[in-house]
């Protein structure tokens, strides 16, 4: 599997944006570039996900280099809330169909906000 | 809508001893299944998936196991738990044939945080 490197840990101030990149320079053309985060004590949630095309949602935006060998996950505005460990994925499309189930988390960037 | 189950939340127990933890998923069809271990300051490991009944994958060699004796529900069990086997499980489904959106998103339990003492 493809595999991605991101910063251990960032820190943020309040109603910032915050920039958190990946590096995954070995990514495939059928992988999906997924960002899950994790707050303390809970199991972690989807953020958002992308394969070339830049994406929006309600809680962040991807923006994905043109050769797709890095993305960033950009908070437009960090909240405390938003202190949590940020992973960066990749996905094969072709899993999603059933036969390879696996979804692999690396160690994750651990952001912290300061008020 | 859907929702994934995960109990217990808390658990404490002797070294040696017997466990069952349980999933189940409501709301969807045939979904992928997940446990993921995630020790304590550690990264999420992924321990065991399922894409259907009876069908078990083990990412890691370890002292645990894993059964699907329905659809929606998998089970995470240990026939002596081991001192290692502490810390914070977590089960997951994500859909198949993209039936929840591209089909591309995990959706993970609250967890259950064991401690084997």
């Amino acid at each position: 599997d493809a595999k991605t490197t991101q910063p251990n840990s960032m820190e943020s101030n309040e109603e910032e944006p915050v920039h958190l990149p990946c590096n995954h320079s070995t990514i495939s053309g059928t992988d999906y570039i997924h960002w899950y985060r994790q707050l303390p004590s809970q199991g972690p949630e989807y953020v958002i996900h992308g394969l070339t095309s830049n994406v929006n949602n309600r809680m962040a935006s991807l923006a994905i280099a043109e050769d797709r060998k890095s993305s960033t996950l950009i908070l437009h505005r960090a909240t405390l809330r938003d202190a949590a460990v940020y992973y960066c994925i990749l996905r094969d499309k072709r899993e999603y169909g059933g036969s390879q189930g696996n979804l692999i988390f690396g160690k994750g960037t651990k952001l912290s906000v300061k008020p | 809508s859907q929702t994934i189950h995960q109990w217990p939340a808390t658990l404490v127990q002797p070294v040696g001893s017997p466990l069952s933890l349980e999933c189940t998923v409501e709301g969807t069809s045939n979904p992928n299944l997940y446990w993921y271990r995630q020790a304590a300051g550690r990264g999420l490991q992924l321990l065991f998936y399922s894409v259907g009944i009876g069908q078990i994958s083990s990412e890691v060699p370890q002292n645990l196991s894993a059964s699907r004796p329905q659809d929606r529900q998998f089970i995470l069990s240990s026939k002596k738990l081991l001192l290692s086997d502490s810390g914070f499980y977590l089960c997951a489904w994500s859909a198949t044939g993209g039936f929840v959106g591209t089909g591309a998103e995990a959706f993970f339990g609250q967890g259950t945080r064991l401690t084997v003492v």
